[in-house]
């Protein structure tokens, strides 16, 4: 099946650290979007791009949308223990009821 | 506002044995979703739904059946299950049209021996 390419797959950082992270496809992508999850929880959505080259900040969480419309990219500043988690991008294609999820990347926090 | 319910939350399975889970949304959601999610491969979709009494096939239904008799529940069916079905199973919903994001539940661990 479809599949998304994260990376990296994992990182150390130290506390106030910026964190960036992207993911790849082969294939092009309607919709992107970014969860993180916490452990024993469920995923949960940060921030959603709809268009090509749009550029959209929640906060200390920026995010882009590819100008090819085939990767997307999330970055997060100043780096807080409460980051901790697994972060997953998310795509969709046209018409697909579907998502297609990345690996994730294991995001550690050195307080 | 509970969002989306998954029960159990934790089951220990023999090889063979049957069971159903349940996940149940208060949002009014069409679409509903089971995913697994196994280490490193990320989150895998098994089976959804378009709506109440409509189901279709993910990327990883063999083992699974599912059923959407209403709107609110989706259930997930393992007949005789097998170790390889050892995961961590996410329940989805979300709404028609608007922001394109799901809201998960916070999963069930299964685990066959």
């Amino acid at each position: 099946g479809q599949q998304l390419n994260q990376s990296p797959q994992s990182m150390f950082i130290q506390e106030g650290e910026d964190v960036s992270m992207n993911c790849t496809s082969s294939s092009i992508f309607n919709t992107w979007l970014w969860y993180k999850q916490d452990p024993g929880e469920g995923p949960v959505l940060l921030i959603a791009l709809y268009k090509a080259g749009e550029l959209t900040s929640n906060g200390r969480l920026t995010a882009q949308f590819g100008i090819t419309r085939k990767d997307s990219f999330l970055n997060i500043s100043a780096s807080i223990p409460s980051d901790v988690g697994i972060y997953f991008c998310a795509g969709r294609q046209g018409g697909s009821e579907k998502l297609v999820f990345g690996k994730g990347m294991k995001l550690t926090v050195n307080p | 506002n509970a969002g989306v319910t998954q029960t159990p939350k934790f089951r220990v399975l023999k090889t063979g044995q049957s069971m159903t889970l349940l996940c149940a949304q208060d949002m009014n959601h069409e679409y509903m979703y089971w995913y697994r999610q196994d280490p490193g491969m990320g989150l895998r979709l098994i089976h959804y739904s378009v709506g109440e009494g409509t189901t279709a096939k993910g990327e990883v239904p063999d083992g699974y059946n599912v059923s959407r008799l209403k709107k609110q529940n989706f259930l997930l069916g393992l007949e005789s299950a097998a170790p390889s079905q050892t995961s961590v199973y996410f329940c989805a919903s979300r709404e028609t049209g608007g922001v394109y994001g799901y809201t998960f539940g916070s999963g069930t661990r299964l685990t066959v021996v």
